[in-house]
């Protein structure tokens, strides 16, 4: 199947500080992207969803201003964490679809934790 | 509203089989996936379900019935690594996945 890579794995930071996670298609290109959190023991939520050279559409209720997503190519997004808060603490999953192609592939997943 | 509904959690014994429900609502449908996902990982694929029936991958089945909103996922000769969570996620009109809390499966010896 496509793999997707999403890095870092893991990642700590000061609260206050922005993080800024990649993903990026390996062997397809991603004309959609898709960024996900995840608390324990809860489903997945979509945070937003990019298409390659557009804006990112954002769900109701995530703040566009603190979670900046990019997606200027075919093989890459990034999702910028600002000004992080220790609540911002969770599990980010990223997903990447083709034009045409019905399934998403799932990045590997970023812990994040803020001190 | 959209919805999916699947049982919290279920318990099986190593060697035997396990089936999971799902039952959802969504504003139109474009198939049905299947996810496993262990603690502190992303989702791995497991299944995609679009026609009625059922679908048949070595020792996982999945099943779907359109008109009832259902679909099932069948564990068989279960293993100690299938201790999971099971997603059911089905597609929307505007493809996209719709997510449940997942089914977490417990193994026992």
């Amino acid at each position: 199947g496509a793999v997707v890579s999403q890095h870092p794995s893991w990642v700590i930071c000061k609260s206050g500080t922005s993080v800024k996670i990649e993903c990026r298609s390996l062997d397809f290109q991603a004309t959609t992207m898709f960024w996900y959190r995840q608390f324990p023991k809860q489903s997945l939520m979509l945070m937003a969803t990019s298409n390659e050279g557009s804006k990112a559409t954002y769900e109701q209720g995530v703040e566009k201003d603190k979670f900046l997503i990019n997606h200027a190519s075919l093989t890459l997004s990034t999702l910028t964490v600002t000004s992080a808060h220790p609540e911002d603490s969770s599990f980010y999953i990223c997903s990447a679809r083709s034009r045409g192609i019905t399934e998403a592939f799932f990045g590997q997943g970023t812990r994040l934790t803020v001190v | 509203g959209q919805n999916i509904d699947q049982p919290t959690e279920m318990t099986a014994t190593e060697g035997a089989i396990v089936q999971i429900n799902c039952t959802y609502q969504t504003s139109g449908f474009n198939g049905l996936f299947w996810y496993q996902q262990h603690a502190g990982e992303a989702p791995t694929f497991l299944s995609y379900n679009v026609l009625d029936g059922l679908e048949e991958k070595g020792r996982f089945s999945s099943f779907l019935s359109r008109s009832k909103g259902y679909s099932y996922l069948l564990l068989k000769e279960l293993q100690m690594k299938d201790s999971a969570s099971y997603l059911c996620a089905p597609m929307d009109s505007n493809y996209q996945l719709i997510w449940g809390a997942g089914t977490k499966l417990i193994i026992k010896p």
